[in-house]
């Protein structure tokens, strides 16, 4: 069946380093993958899309991989600061008209 | 009203009762969507409406129903709640209904029901 697999760990890393999430999913071949950052108490937020064929995103202090053959994307969030602390979810394309998302991993960053 | 709105905030229920969520946004997106999020599950597609007039089933369904008489209101029914049901509920909408095929989806803030 089809899978998406965020870990499900808060990520703790102190301000200033870069913090990478890891998103692996199976039994898909999206052709676009979604991140989403939500806070406590709110609804997600859009971050950045990358598509099958771009490997590389970036939006000022993020950047987001795709490793079709790995079946992997990776968030990154360079020179991080504690208004980076959320949750961050992916989400693959499925073919269909909605998104299937993964259960997010919590990021915390130490001042 | 800017983006999407959802009311209440929040709510207890005694199972059994009858109970509308309510989602309305002001972008003219022709799709909506209703997600629960649920701890350690993250957020699973209800219903959807790809546009005004249509309805579809998403990944978990049972237990709600939903109609779409316009394009900016989509409210969700339980119509006698179970325990089960307690989660929090986001409303969304994008602009086609191609959140599939790469289409940005954009969020309300939340429904929190707890059912007793």
């Amino acid at each position: 069946s089809q899978k998406i697999e965020q870990n499900s760990e808060a990520l703790n890393i102190q301000e200033g380093k870069t913090a990478t999430l890891t998103c692996n999913y199976t039994n898909y071949s999206p052709a676009y993958l979604q991140w989403y950052r939500q806070d406590p108490g709110r609804g997600p937020v859009f971050l950045l899309l990358i598509r099958e064929n771009e490997k590389e995103k970036r939006k000022e202090r993020l950047k987001v991989t795709f490793d079709t053959t790995l079946k992997q994307s990776l968030f990154h969030i360079t020179a991080s600061q504690p208004a980076d602390s959320a949750t961050y979810l992916c989400a693959p394309d499925t073919g269909r008209r909605a998104l299937t998302f993964g259960s997010g991993t919590r990021l915390q960053v130490q001042p | 009203i800017a983006g999407i709105t959802q009311a209440p905030t929040s709510q207890i229920l005694a199972a059994g009762r009858r109970m509308t969520l309510r989602c309305t946004q002001d972008m003219r997106h022709n799709a909506m969507y209703w997600y629960r999020q649920d701890l350690g599950l993250g957020l699973r597609l209800i219903h959807y409406s790809n546009t005004a007039g249509t309805t579809g089933k998403g990944e978990v369904p049972d237990g709600y129903s939903v109609s779409r008489a316009n394009t900016d209101d989509f409210p969700l029914t339980l119509a006698s709640a179970v325990p089960s049901q307690t989660s929090v509920y986001f409303c969304a909408s994008s602009p086609q209904g191609l959140a599939g095929e790469g289409e940005t989806q954009y969020f309300g803030p939340g429904t929190r029901l707890l059912v007793l």
